[in-house]
């Protein structure tokens, strides 16, 4: 069965580095997305991405953070200067369609440390 | 803005017998999607049953049901006959109808044991 996956799975990193998550949706999905949940807290929308641009971000998704889905298969998060309050995992996700018919596939999670 | 709260971040049942997590949300769209969302450990999150707000019949898969009480903005998950392989957390989940895209908002999820 066709999956999400993500990479890496633990990512431990100093403050101020860049950090990218990399993640591979299903190959015929055309909607994808990024949610992140800090320890104990609920999980939170980040961005979502259609047709090589961000349909939607929320307020979390600031200017330290970007998208790419550089070669039609990849889709990354990039954070640029991480803050210990980056910690979290971050989930991937990808549908079919929007709308009624969009179920979201989510992948297993990239958990980031940030020292 | 909608909210949604899961008032139990823990539940245990023991195998075979029958489990109620709880859901509550806030929202003043008349219609939206809700779900239940299974995260066992280390794997991804998956999907278990969803519930359009229009519909006043209750979603049914299988061994899972839910109680949706539109007025009193509820939406419990039901698990009957417990097996080990339920044991995961769960997160309900709201979604607003239409739109351009699926921007799920989750609550904090409750962890589920199943005792053999």
């Amino acid at each position: 069965e066709p999956e999400v996956t993500q990479t890496p799975s633990h990512q431990v990193t100093q403050m101020g580095q860049e950090v990218i998550l990399r993640c591979v949706p299903i190959s015929n999905h055309l909607y994808f997305y990024w949610y992140r949940q800090i320890l104990g807290q609920k999980v939170e929308f980040l961005v979502s991405f259609y047709n090589n641009e961000i349909s939607e971000k929320s307020e979390i998704f600031d200017d330290q953070f970007s998208v790419e889905r550089p070669d039609g298969s990849n889709f990354t998060l990039k954070i640029r200067s991480t803050k210990l309050e980056d910690s979290a995992m971050y989930f991937c996700a990808s549908s079919v369609a929007s709308g009624t018919y969009g179920e979201l596939f989510f992948g297993e999670g990239s958990r980031l440390t940030v020292l | 803005a909608q909210t949604v709260t899961q008032s139990q971040p823990e539940m245990s049942v023991q195998e075979a017998e029958t489990v109620t997590l709880s859901c509550t949300y806030d929202t003043s769209e008349s219609d939206y999607y809700l779900f239940w969302y299974k995260q066992p450990p280390s794997r991804q999150m998956i999907l278990v049953i969803r519930q359009e707000a229009y519909k006043q019949q209750n979603a049914t898969e299988n061994r899972f049901s839910v109680n949706f009480q539109k007025a009193a903005k509820s939406f419990s998950l039901k698990i009957s006959d417990s097996q080990l392989g339920d044991a995961a957390m769960y997160f309900c989940a709201y979604r607003s109808y239409g739109g351009a895209t699926n921007k799920l908002i989750f609550g904090t999820g409750t962890l589920l044991a199943v005792q053999p």
